[in-house]
């Protein structure tokens, strides 16, 4: 199994700021992914983020306001740039493991609140 | 396209009453079928999945978990609920990151 750390595991921010969230996993991986669950609501997915390419952004995402890095097969990270209160939500950085890659792992998430 | 879709938002259960999550999907190729718990406050913790093989997969907790294609249903059960299954349970189509929008399960003493 891959275990999941992410810093910083809460933040409170003002509107207007950004936050970069940073998520370590214990092995190396190809595929990192990034989840944001809204309070009261189940996870929907950020985008995807391969080693080496850029990373693909899922409907309704776009990368001014989610810019991602993935500088090597252990670290990504999500930046929520231009906060506003609807950007208040848990961001849960994701890798899949398991002898198939059939197992999708989390880390503990990012609980954000924007005032 | 693909989807995920959990019957009940809200489940309430008797401790020691059967446990019963319901959990449909539609998928165009055969998924991966997952269940996974959130704690309150907590990140997601994998249950059970089921990718190949045998239906009737069995996870964490005494919970399980029957594949039935004919159904496409992926419905999570344990036979004697317990306070600390209180939590919130999500299904997911992991090839396609598809999650349900999930099951709050209360456990009355």
């Amino acid at each position: 199994s891959a275990v999941i750390s992410q810093k910083p595991s809460r933040d409170i921010c003002q509107r207007g700021t950004s936050l970069t969230i940073q998520c370590q996993v214990d092995s190396q991986v190809t595929m990192m992914f990034w989840y944001r669950q809204q309070p009261g609501q189940s996870l929907t997915l950020i985008a995807t983020a391969n080693q080496g390419s850029e990373a693909t952004y899922e409907s309704g995402f776009v990368i001014d306001k989610f810019p991602i890095s993935r500088p090597n097969l252990t670290f990504s990270t999500l930046t929520v740039s231009n906060m506003s209160p609807e950007d208040s939500s848990i961001y849960l950085c994701s890798t899949r493991g398991g002898s198939f890659a059939d197992t999708q792992y989390f880390g503990p998430g990012t609980r954000l609140t924007v005032l | 396209a693909q989807s995920v879709t959990q019957l009940g938002s809200h489940v309430s259960v008797s401790e020691g009453a059967l446990v019963l999550l319901r959990c449909n999907y539609s998928s165009s190729v055969p998924p991966y079928l997952f269940w996974y718990v959130q704690y309150p406050n907590q990140g997601l913790q994998l249950l059970l999945k089921y990718t190949t093989g045998a239906t009737l997969v069995k996870g964490i907790n005494g919970f399980e978990a029957e594949f039935k294609k004919s159904e496409t249903s992926f419905h999570l059960t344990k036979p004697s609920a317990h306070m600390s299954d209180a939590a919130e349970y999500f299904c997911a189509v992991i090839r396609y990151m598809r999650f349900g929008a999930g099951t709050r399960l209360t456990v009355k003493p």
